[in-house]
């Protein structure tokens, strides 16, 4: 069956801008999770959604946004981006959560560069 | 201080050793642990997970955990070249709560 996939893969911006990356699960998740990785600071837990709500968020400020549709398909959002935005963002869905029996299937990542 | 911390690394290694991986933790509340490997350029995959202490095997992986210390491990037996990537070490208090990363370890295994 067809993995996570994002899009897009590669973006580049400039500071103050906003910007939306999408992904879409395996079908049958109803568990995405966000991510930010950067080379400092490693995986950072963003938010996750599971059926369209919000169930756990990360320490991010609110300039970080995200949201789930009905068929599971899930985007987030960064506004006024600045330059520590600059990172590879990656989305992982699951069945029924992030952890414990439930795989976590990670897609390859938006590589965003902010300017 | 992080909740997770995870020696960076580079690890380098012949073919053929075992190689140990670690973890510390300080939030006694973590039950769940759980081992990622990331080739590059390619979003992490689960290798292993574990609930609360104990060992937990499966083929040349070797999990470890050691709750009264805070202290997890991974073990590879017969290294191979394939094994070549970055190991991240992640944790959750449940099920359904987030996952904390280490920020992993870059393993490299030599011929």
């Amino acid at each position: 069956k067809a993995g996570v996939t994002q899009t897009p893969r590669y973006l580049i911006k400039t500071r103050g801008q906003q910007v939306t990356l999408s992904c879409s699960p395996i079908s049958g998740h109803r568990s995405v999770s966000w991510y930010q990785q950067t080379p400092g600071q490693g995986l950072q837990f963003l938010f996750e959604y599971f059926s369209e709500t919000q169930r756990n968020k990360g320490n991010f400020p609110g300039r970080f946004s995200g949201r789930q549709f009905s068929n599971s398909r899930s985007e987030m959002n960064v506004s006024t981006l600045e330059l520590g935005d600059s990172a590879l963002y990656l989305c992982a869905s699951s069945l029924e959560g992030p952890s414990g029996g439930n795989e976590q299937f990670f897609g390859p990542g938006t590589r965003l560069t902010v300017l | 201080q992080k909740e997770v911390e995870q020696d960076p690394g580079p690890l380098s290694v012949p073919e053929g050793a075992i190689v140990s991986l670690n973890c510390t933790y300080s939030n006694s509340a973590f039950q769940y642990f759980m081992w990622y490997r990331q080739y590059s350029r390619k979003g992490p995959e689960l290798l292993m997970y574990t609930y609360s202490s104990g060992n937990k095997e499966d083929g040349r992986f070797t999990a470890q955990v050691d709750k009264s210390s805070k202290y997890i491990s991974l073990f590879i037996r017969d290294s191979q070249p394939s094994d070549s990537a970055t190991y991240l070490c992640a944790m959750s208090r449940s099920t359904a709560s987030k996952l904390t990363f280490g920020t992993g370890t870059r393993l490299q295994v030599t011929l």
